[in-house]
């Protein structure tokens, strides 16, 4: 879907290396999600935020951050990659009142 | 906690047979919202339907038919005459509410789905 974007969209990386994600919207969608994406374990919620400066943690949130400072961008940052995070990563939106969700194309991350 | 159980990790088939992905989940909201999605080998996750709790009317949509039934907290999809492009993983997922309005979704454990020429 054209309204997200995920950057970026494949990355290997070091252990110990600190590694950004970043999500961009042009819906203009208060909500935002970060999920990761593993066999046998579906997607599973890592941070999400309900409006700028506004995040909270999801089920697996150990070892992410992210930050919200605008409306359309939504970063998830690994501050020190382990191989346990390598994973598929996807972005979600959605807009108030509104139960459909738009999801990016996904961020395939290896860590090494 | 939400939770939604999709049973069947892998189903194979053969081209133009039906086939039946079950989901099961639990909630302790009174008001939610049932979703599959598809997940194709190019890796994007398609958007199939969405269910209010308060509409328990089965949907048909071309091949593509929904069984909900909140007496047993399931929501099934069955795909008639199953076709090779129908190949995908299949995830059904829940709406959780959050004190800010958030609605997280909740997925299951997906379906790997192989129709067979």
């Amino acid at each position: 879907d054209a309204g997200i974007t995920q950057s970026p969209r494949h990355k290997v990386t070091e252990t110990g290396t600190p590694v950004t994600l970043r999500c961009h919207q042009t819906e203009n969608h208060r909500y935002m999600y970060w999920y990761r994406q593993d066999p046998g374990h579906g997607l599973r919620l890592i941070h999400y935020s309900y409006g700028v400066k506004d995040t909270d943690k999801g089920e697996v949130s150990d070892g992410y951050s992210v930050s919200r400072s605008k409306t359309e961008d939504f970063l998830l940052t690994l501050e020190s990659a382990t191989s346990s995070q390598t994973s598929v990563y996807f972005c979600a939106t959605r807009e108030t009142g509104l139960y459909g969700y738009t999801f990016g194309s996904g961020t395939r991350l290896t860590v090494v | 906690a939400q939770k939604v159980t999709q049973a069947q990790t892998e189903i194979s088939v053969v081209e133009k047979e039906d086939v039946t992905l079950d989901c099961v989940y639990e909630t302790r909201d009174t008001t939610y919202y049932l979703f599959w999605y598809k997940q194709p080998p190019s890796g994007e996750l398609v958007f199939l339907i969405r269910r209010n709790s308060f509409d328990e009317q089965n949907e048909i949509s071309g091949r593509y038919s929904w069984n909900f039934q909140k007496s047993t907290s399931s929501f099934n999809f069955t795909i008639t005459a199953s076709q090779v492009v129908d190949s995908a993983v299949y995830f059904c997922a829940l709406s959780e509410a959050t004190i800010q309005g958030a609605q997280k979704l909740v997925f299951g454990q997906g379906t790997r789905l192989t129709i067979n020429p």
